[in-house]
Order: C-alpha cells, then structure tokens, then sequence
C-alpha cells in the first residue's frame, strides 16, 4: 500500500499475556520508528531502526518490550507479561532517510483488561 | 525539564478566528521542526516542515522558527472547524521528538 500499515488496529488482552503489533513500512523507506501515545498524552519514542545499523532501544521502557525489524522492511513490537499501563496507541513510522520526514500509520490500540 | 514543552491547551475559537500554537524546546541541536495534526483515531499526519529560522507559509499555515529563542509557532488563519484537531510539535536531530500536542477546538 501507499502508507504505513499497522495490524491489528485494535487489540484487547487479558493482563500477563504478551501481545505482538506489526508495521509494514512505506516501500523504500529506510527508518522505522515505534511511539506510544497514551491518553491525553503526547508521543512517546520507544524504538527506530535505520537500515542495517544497531537500533536505538533508547525509549523502551522496560525489558517486556522488544521489537525486530526482519529483512529492513516490516518491523514487530513485542510486549510480554502485559500490564494494565501498558495500555495506549502504539504507533509505526517509517521515512526515507533518518531524520527526515516521518509518516505515520493508524496506530495499534492496545487495551490490557 | 522536557525536551519539548507544548501547551495542552485545549483551546476554542470561533470560526474565522486566528490560531497560534506554541512549543519551546531545550535542545539547541535540534534541526528539524514540524508540525503534525492528529484528528480523534488517527494517526498523526504532517502539516508543515522547516528546517531554519524564519517563516514557511502554505495556504492558512504558517510556521515560524527561532532558533535564537529556542521556540516555534504554527499560525491558522480563518480558522475552519474542520481544523479542530490535536497540533504537535515535532523536532530532531535523528529521532523525532514531540510535544505533548495543544487540543484546538473550531466552533461555527
């Protein structure tokens, strides 16, 4: 497709499970970042990764995050052990180039009940 | 102290009205500002991008840099109802950092 595409787009689980989102980048695009927005809060950097270099794991906020970026295309964030807090949009983006403009798709909200 | 400071506003205007939203930033290594609009459930979308001081208009917009103040502003002018949205302010040096987004709210 034209844009980037996260699944699901929506995702209820129960506390203690672990929950995998998946974003399938802009063609071509060489970054891919991961930010959670909680309620009534702004984005949150969790993740990027640009092209074959290491990724800057800077904002995960606990070891039960984790994310991969397979063949420098699609990219999957994985949460294990969910917490209630854990709860918010968790959004991909992906641009051509670091630094450059980044573009966003839909978001994946993650309900943990 | 954050990076990135954004009033969260929310703020309501009549139709018609200008519009002027605000961030500071700390970071004087930052080189690329934008703004991004997110409408309720969506993703962020992105409305203007500078890269120096000084003013960029594009058709109600216009984004404003100064760097010696460490502040930018995104004016709307006749402001439409369709524009009532959360505003972000977004800059980077390699990740993009974010404001905490300012509720604008139009009303006919």
């Amino acid at each position: 497709g034209a844009g980037v595409s996260q699944s699901p787009s929506n995702k209820v689980t129960e506390k203690g499970k672990d929950v995998e989102l998946r974003c399938d980048p802009i063609s071509g695009h060489t970054a891919l970042y991961w930010y959670r927005q909680s309620l009534g809060q702004g984005l949150e950097f969790l993740i990027y990764f640009q092209g074959n270099s290491a990724p800057d794991k800077s904002g995960l906020p606990s070891d039960r995050f984790s994310a991969e970026r397979t063949g420098g295309s699609v990219s999957t964030l994985t949460i294990q052990r969910t917490q209630q807090e854990d709860s918010a949009v968790y959004l991909c983006a992906s641009s051509l180039v670091e630094g450059n403009t980044i573009y966003f798709g839909e978001g994946s909200w993650l309900t943990v009940v | 102290q954050k990076e990135v400071e954004q009033d969260p506003g929310p703020l309501s205007v009549p139709e018609g009205a200008i519009v002027s939203l605000n961030c500071t930033y700390s970071n004087s290594a930052f080189q690329y500002f934008m703004w991004y609009r997110q409408y309720s459930r969506k993703g962020p979308e992105l409305l203007m991008y500078t890269y120096s001081s000084g003013n960029k208009e594009d058709g109600r917009f216009t984004a404003q840099v100064d760097k010696s103040s460490k502040y930018i502003s995104l004016f709307i002018r006749d402001s439409q109802p369709s524009d009532s949205a959360t505003y972000l302010c977004a800059m980077n040096t390699d990740k993009l950092i974010f404001g905490t987004g300012t509720r604008l709210q139009v009303f006919p």
